[in-house]
């Protein structure tokens, strides 16, 4: 079993919809659960930062942390097709060293 | 912007070449990455540096090899490139602070052919 496990994709819905991206962990020793964004030919680029378990918003994003389950969702509020991009979920143990899922595409059609 | 710059941003070369890429940051961050991201795997990490002079290894560390003289700058070196090295290279960096998140340069295309 891969330590992060992320759903393939890709996703594709209309302008306004909610979007919701989930992970899958094996590891409870992760503590640190991040979302990261990355456009084409671009670095991934840090969305969501979160420690332990809870609910974090920020504007349309808010990024949830189940640790009894081990699962972690990012959920995207009225999207936009500024929002289509590949969405990479990651986290760390007390090391720092990130373990990321794979990625799952998502197209927002205006 | 993380501060982040790497070199070069393409670069195509023959297998057996000698490989260098460039990670600069402006940020004084203590740590610094490189990973590489490949159709059906994601981001692997190579090499890390937590310090001048003082690297480890990653997931995926055979047949690179990494130095850090300077605080700003980390390299990344294929000595005899091959093919299964063509991939898109990033170079992350954090602070030394607390458990602060990693913040990623935009890459370097690497092609071996």
């Amino acid at each position: 079993q891969k330590e992060v496990e992320q759903d393939p994709g890709p996703l594709s819905v209309p302008e306004g919809a909610i979007v919701s991206l989930n992970c899958t962990y094996s590891n409870s020793a992760f503590q640190y659960f991040m979302w990261y964004r990355q456009y084409s030919r671009k670095g991934p680029e840090l969305l969501m930062y979160t420690y332990s378990s809870g609910n974090k918003e920020d504007g349309r994003f808010t990024a949830q942390v189940d640790k009894s389950s081990k699962y972690i969702s990012l959920f995207i509020r009225d999207s936009q097709p500024s929002d289509s991009a590949t969405y990479l979920c990651a986290m760390s143990a007390i090391d720092s060293k990130l373990t990321f899922g794979k990625g799952i595409t998502l197209s927002v059609r205006p | 912007d993380a501060g982040i710059t790497q070199s070069p941003r393409h670069k195509v070369t023959e297998t057996g070449t000698p490989v260098t890429l460039r990670c600069h940051q402006t940020e004084n961050h203590r740590y610094m990455y490189w990973y590489r991201q490949d159709p059906g795997h994601g981001l692997r990490l190579i090499h890390y540096s937590y310090g001048v002079k003082d690297t480890d290894k990653g997931e995926v560390s055979d047949g690179y090899s990494v130095s850090r003289s300077k605080t700003e700058d980390f390299l990344l070196t294929l000595e005899s490139a091959t093919s299964s090295q063509t991939s898109v290279y990033f170079c992350a960096i954090r602070s030394g602070s607390g458990n602060q998140p990693q913040h990623f340069g935009d890459g370097t295309r690497l092609s071996i052919l």
